[in-house]
């Protein structure tokens, strides 16, 4: 089984449009959470942390069941600028070592 | 300029083939990573560093060598390159005493294609 798993999609949904994503992780331990984005082969980049409490940055939102060790991303009024793969990642046993999923692609038509 | 840079950002080499990949970075951070990326997996790490005396072996360091010669220089090294080494190739860094969950930022990546 693999440490964080993630829907590959792709998610193809048209500009306005509101669509989410879900990831799931199997490390109990785990004590960080956060989305990060990669376009076509580029360099993933932080998108959001994720909270316990669930956080919000404009568009997106992020929420977090620790319970169920699951995290969720929720873009709203769809971009099509949005259109990428967003990658779920946890620490490890560490702070400093993230495990990645494999990543959600994302296509937003006009 | 880019705070995170790579070189080369393409490269074509062939089975046996010493290659060595170089990450710099401006950001002054102590800790420095190398991750690969192949399609369909995560980036795995191949190895990781807190600062020049200190080196560790990632989730896949085998056939893959390593070195911080100074804070701001990370060289990832295949001392004999076979094709499964094939691909995307990040560094990346992060800043100490960040608390929980270090962000780490990325360089825009080597794409390797080992013939």
């Amino acid at each position: 089984r693999k440490e964080v798993e993630q829907d590959p999609g792709p998610f193809n949904v048209p500009e306005g449009a509101t669509v989410a994503f879900n990831c799931t992780y199997s490390n109990s331990a785990s004590q960080s959470f956060f989305w990060y984005r990669q376009d076509c082969r580029k360099e993933p980049k932080l998108l959001m942390s994720v909270y316990s409490s669930g956080n919000e940055d404009g568009r997106f939102t992020a929420q977090l069941n620790r319970a169920s060790q699951y995290i969720s991303l929720l873009i709203r009024d769809s971009k099509l600028s949005d259109s990428a793969t967003y990658l779920c990642v946890v620490t490890g046993d560490s702070s400093y070592k993230l495990i990645f999923g494999s990543g959600t692609r994302l296509l937003v038509r006009p | 300029d880019a705070d995170v840079t790579q070189t080369p950002r393409n490269r074509i080499t062939k089975t046996g083939k010493r290659i060595m990949l170089e990450c710099s970075q401006t950001k002054g951070h102590d800790r420095m990573y190398w991750y690969r990326q192949d399609p369909g997996l995560g980036l795995r790490l191949i190895y990781y560093s807190f600062d020049v005396k200190d080196i560790n072996k990632g989730e896949i360091s085998d056939g893959y060598s390593v070195s911080r010669q100074a804070q701001a220089k990370f060289s990832l090294s295949l001392e004999s390159a076979i094709p499964n080494q094939t691909a995307l190739y990040f560094c990346a860094t992060s800043d100490r005493g960040q608390g929980a969950g270090e962000t780490q930022y990325f360089g825009p990546g080597t794409r390797l294609l080992v013939l």
